[in-house]
């Protein structure tokens, strides 16, 4: 089955740059999709197809995709952007698969 | 706007079934499928499922195959999901979400806390 593979932790600083990164297979060869989710609330979609954002969200977040590493990059952290981040993708053999989330710290 | 709105919580006994809620509105329903994610108590998020709006096709995930059944009902564009055999590791948010299979979800609804104790 297809893994998904991210850290469980992220901490950053207010105003500096948050990397997360979602590792798997050649994964490059997939889209990715990526979820904010904050405590008690639903997931929301802020990158999809690797690099695409959604209306609202902020250009703060982007992403990228190659090789073995897909990479949400938040600039700029605020405060607000404490959650839990999870990647996405759609399998052959697997289905859709989610990373196991990164829950990110702004300190 | 486009919105999701699910059923309330459910407490159910081991080896019940349980079927939860999602009212579409904001959009033509069957232009998309809805996917089911579960998420259980501090973990990560488990997709179960996507169901054609369009046409009821669906795809469950392999480890619910048997165990779970979504349906929809365009009159009301309404999706359902039903859960049988309940486990305490049932015990979850169950969320829907709109989507093309294969695709990303967005947006999501607001969650059904599903409880499975005796």
């Amino acid at each position: 089955s297809y893994v998904l593979t991210q850290p469980p932790s992220v901490s950053v600083a207010p105003g500096k740059t948050a990397r997360i990164t979602c590792g798997g297979n050649n994964i490059g060869s997939k889209s990715v999709h990526w979820y904010q989710q904050k405590p008690g609330q639903a997931p929301v979609l802020v990158i999809y197809y690797d690099s695409d954002r959604p209306s609202g969200i902020p250009e703060r977040f982007s992403g990228s995709n190659s090789g073995n590493t897909a990479t949400l990059t938040i600039s700029r952290v605020e405060a607000g952007d404490e959650a839990d981040y999870y990647c996405q993708v759609w399998d052959s053999s697997s289905d859709l698969v989610f990373g196991g989330g990164t829950k990110l710290t702004v300190l | 706007q486009v919105q999701l709105v699910q059923s309330g919580a459910e407490v159910k006994k081991p080896g019940a079934s349980v079927k939860v809620s999602c009212k579409a509105s904001g959009y033509t329903f069957t232009s998309y499928g809805i996917s089911w994610v579960r998420q259980a108590p501090g973990q990560g998020l488990e997709w179960m499922g996507w169901i054609s709006a369009y046409n009821g096709n669906t795809n469950y995930a392999q480890k619910l195959q048997g165990r779970v059944t979504m349906t929809t009902d365009t009159s009301t564009s309404t999706a359902y999901m039903e859960l049988r055999s309940l486990r305490s590791d049932d015990t979850a948010v169950y969320y829907c979400a709109r989507g093309v299979l294969k695709d990303w979800f967005d947006p999501w609804g607001q969650g059904t806390l599903v409880t499975v104790s005796s």
